[in-house]
């Protein structure tokens, strides 16, 4: 059981450069979360995924971020013109449903982006 | 709004001391508190909470929820250098967006 793979595990890039990182869910999960971790703070959730849908993304910037899970492949979380306020660590989570109460999230190691 | 508070937001001990990590909450429709180790990787589960008064225990690491405090307390007895990171506090309410503490940074010393 390999876990949440994350790829990158970082990114540097310039700004106004786009930046896509992507994940791959636990085996069994379809259920697949974004958070943004930014320095000396909470993980704060970003955006909520099931496959070819996207169920919520209230906590995602309007705009320049857009995420996606296709019917193959991993999640991407696409950052378009990046800016220094960007940098942070933005790791993905699975679980096999939804409900909270009863299933715990399982994190991937993060992918630690830099935009300079 | 819901919010999820921990402290201390760091510690330092030396290994066999005992650590007692706080974490309070006020999230609609509570229905479990999550701990959370976090190293230089991804954040690993230690324990979820429903219940009030009942412990969680695995090795020297137990916790407690405290339902009519709004909180919860993660100790650690016999502290190791491997114990170092920061330790997370989250809840999910009544939806299924965790909400996360800022953390505590625990640095044990050998």
């Amino acid at each position: 059981n390999a876990g949440v793979m994350q790829n990158p595990r970082h990114l540097v890039r310039r700004r106004g450069q786009e930046a896509r990182l992507r994940c791959s869910p636990m085996k069994g999960h379809s259920h697949v979360y974004w958070y943004r971790q930014l320095p000396e703070e909470g993980l704060k959730f970003m955006v909520y995924l099931q496959k070819e849908n996207i169920i919520d993304e209230s906590g995602m910037p309007k705009e320049r971020f857009s995420a996606e899970f296709p019917k193959e492949g991993p999640s991407i979380l696409r950052i378009q013109q990046v800016v220094r306020g960007d940098s942070a660590a933005y790791f993905c989570a699975s679980s096999p449903s939804s409900e909270f109460g009863a299933n715990v999230l399982t994190f991937g190691a993060g992918s630690r982006l830099t935009v300079l | 709004e819901d919010k999820v508070v921990q402290s201390p937001l760091s510690l330092v001990v030396h290994e066999g001391d005992t650590v007692t990590l706080n974490c309070s909450y006020e999230v609609t429709n509570f229905r479990s508190l999550l701990w959370y180790k976090q190293e230089k990787k991804a954040p690993t589960f230690l324990f979820m909470l429903t219940s009030s008064g009942i412990e969680k225990k695995s090795g020297r690491l137990s916790s407690i929820l405290d339902k009519k405090e709004l909180s919860s307390i993660l100790n650690i007895t016999a502290t190791q250098t491997g114990d170092s990171a920061i330790y997370l506090c989250a809840s999910p309410p009544g939806t299924y967006k965790y909400i996360f503490g800022t953390g505590t940074r625990l640095k044990v010393l050998a």
